[in-house]
């Protein structure tokens, strides 16, 4: 049992390159989430689904897009990269219910120069 | 505008003291409130909660104490250890839109031997 992994842990783009990040859970959970952690800001939702094939913007989506094909996956796309999004981004996922407790993942450092 | 704002940004114990970080949120209509630790390298992990039902919840060394007329909650650590050294960050978000969470900006604690 993995848990939340994120695929890759680090990765350096020139801006105007595009990239996926990669989040898989195999807790067979309904919830995905992607945020973004920036020194000072703590962490900002980017964007989530409630369940395979759906998908809705968080608090900063701007910049992002997601896919969720498969209900283990969980999938975040820089089309145009931008020093901006520069960050530590983390996914998250969690079962439905009255559970509310988030399984984070352990990150992916992007540095976009 | 920050949904959650928490201080201090960091925060210097001795072995055995008491750690309190503190948050206040503005929007009423949160009604559960997270604390996340996070070390080095790793996702925050749930770590303690509160719903506005109560005025404290304790788990182990860890309490959260929470004030619904003033819009504060805090989280204190009795008997502080160097292995509780983590950055904490508090969270809020409404039951019926449990998939926004906002965090507030973090507390690195450095526990001193």
């Amino acid at each position: 049992n993995a848990g939340v992994t994120q695929t890759p842990k680090f990765r350096v783009l020139k801006t105007g390159q595009s990239m996926t990040l990669l989040c898989a859970q195999d807790m067979n959970h309904e919830y995905m989430y992607w945020y973004r952690q920036d020194p000072g800001m703590g962490l900002r939702l980017i964007h989530y689904s409630v369940g395979e094939g759906t998908t809705a913007k968080g608090e900063v989506p701007d910049g992002y897009n997601v896919s969720r094909l498969k209900k283990q996956n969980f999938l975040l796309g820089l089309e145009s990269a931008a020093p901006s999004q520069t960050s530590v981004y983390f996914c998250a996922s969690r079962t439905s219910g009255t559970n509310y407790e988030q399984y984070f993942g352990p990150g992916t450092r992007l540095t976009v120069t | 505008q920050q949904q959650v704002k928490q201080s201090p940004q960091s925060l210097i114990v001795q072995k055995g003291g008491i750690s309190i970080i503190n948050c206040a949120y503005e929007n009423t209509a949160f009604d559960y409130f997270p604390w996340y630790q996070q070390f080095p390298g790793k996702g925050p992990a749930l770590l303690i909660a509160i719903r506005p039902d109560v005025s404290e919840k304790k788990e182990g060394r860890f309490t959260i104490s929470f004030n619904k007329s003033a819009k504060q909650f805090s989280l204190h650590i009795m008997d502080s250890q160097p292995g509780d050294s983590a950055t904490y960050f508090c969270a809020a978000t409404t039951l019926y839109n449990f998939n926004k969470f906002y965090f507030g900006s973090g507390t690195k604690l450095n526990v001193k031997p």
